[in-house]
C-alpha cells in the first residue's frame, strides 16, 4: 500500500485558472504535512506547511487539510505559466519511528497553458 | 534553499567505482538528512544525521551505503562498488535543532542536489 498516493498528473491548467492538487496518505500518525514544488531538473522547494485541519492561505496557494479524511490538497489561484513544475505532496509523523522523515508521493505535474 | 550546498552537482562513475557526495547545512543547521530520487520515482529517505551522529538510517541500502557528519566539515554520502541502479538524484536537506514544541525545527530545505550517473 502506497503511503502517499498523487494523481501524477500531467494536470493541464488555463493560465488565470485555478489549479487544484490532491493528496491522501495512509499513516494515520501523520502530523505534519507539506507542499514542495520542483522544477525539472531542479531540487524541491517548500510552498507550504500545515498543521491542523482546515486551510491555510498564503498569497495565491491555499493549503488544505482534513486529518479524518486522510487528505490534502493545495489550490493555486491565477495560475501562472511559471507555476508549471511538478508538485510534491509530503507527510510526517508525529513522533516515534520514522518521525523524522518525510515520505513523499511522486508527485503531481502541472502544466499552465498561456 | 540555496544554502544548503551540495558537491559535486553532477558525477560520472564507471561501474565498480566509488561516489561521494558531500553536503554542507545552511548556516545554523544541525540536521542532515539525504533523500535519494530515482528517475520518474519520488524522493525516498536514506539517513537522518546530526553532528557524529546516525539518528535514523532505515532508508538506507544494507550494502555499499554509507553516511557520516562529521563534527567538523560537510556530511558525506558514499556509495561503493557503484551499480547502474544506483543513477539518481541525491539531495541532501538540512534543518535547525527542535528547540521545543511539537513543530519547532520542524521544516526541512532542500539543496540543488548531486546528480550520480554510472555507465
Amino acid at each position: 500500500q502506497k503511503e502517499v498516493e498523487q494523481n501524477s498528473g500531467p494536470l493541464s491548467v488555463p493560465e488565470g485558472a485555478i489549479a487544484s492538487l490532491n493528496c491522501t496518505y495512509s499513516d494515520r500518525v501523520s502530523q505534519s504535512f507539506f507542499w514542495y514544488r520542483q522544477y525539472s531538473g531542479k531540487s524541491p522547494e517548500l510552498i507550504m506547511s500545515i498543521y491542523s485541519n482546515g486551510d491555510k492561505e498564503d498569497g495565491r496557494f491555499t493549503a488544505q487539510l482534513n486529518k479524518a479524511s486522510q487528505y490534502v490538497s493545495l489550490l493555486i489561484r491565477d495560475s501562472q505559466p511559471s507555476d508549471s513544475a511538478t508538485y510534491l505532496c509530503a507527510v510526517r509523523r508525529a513522533s516515534g519511528a520514522g518521525s523524522y522523515q518525510l515520505t513523499f508521493g511522486k508527485g503531481t505535474k502541472l502544466s499552465v497553458i498561456p | 534553499n540555496a544554502g544548503v550546498m551540495q558537491n559535486p552537482r553532477h558525477l560520472v562513475r564507471r561501474r565498480g567505482q566509488e561516489a561521494r557526495l558531500r553536503c554542507s547545512p545552511m548556516k545554523g543547521h544541525s540536521h542532515v538528512y539525504w533523500y535519494r530520487q530515482l528517475p520518474e520515482e519520488g524522493l525516498k529517505f536514506m539517513v537522518y544525521l546530526q553532528k557524529e551522529n546516525i539518528i535514523d538510517e532505515s532508508g538506507m541500502p544494507k550494502e555499499r551505503f554509507s553516511a557520516e557528519f562529521p563534527k567538523e566539515g560537510p556530511s558525506i554520502l558514499r556509495i561503493q562498488q557503484v551499480v547502474r541502479g544506483d543513477s539518481a538524484a541525491y539531495f541532501c536537506a538540512s534543518s535547525p535543532p527542535r528547540t521545543g514544541g511539537p513543530f519547532s525545527g520542524n521544516t526541512i530545505y532542500f539543496g540543488e542536489g548531486s546528480w550520480l550517473t554510472v555507465v
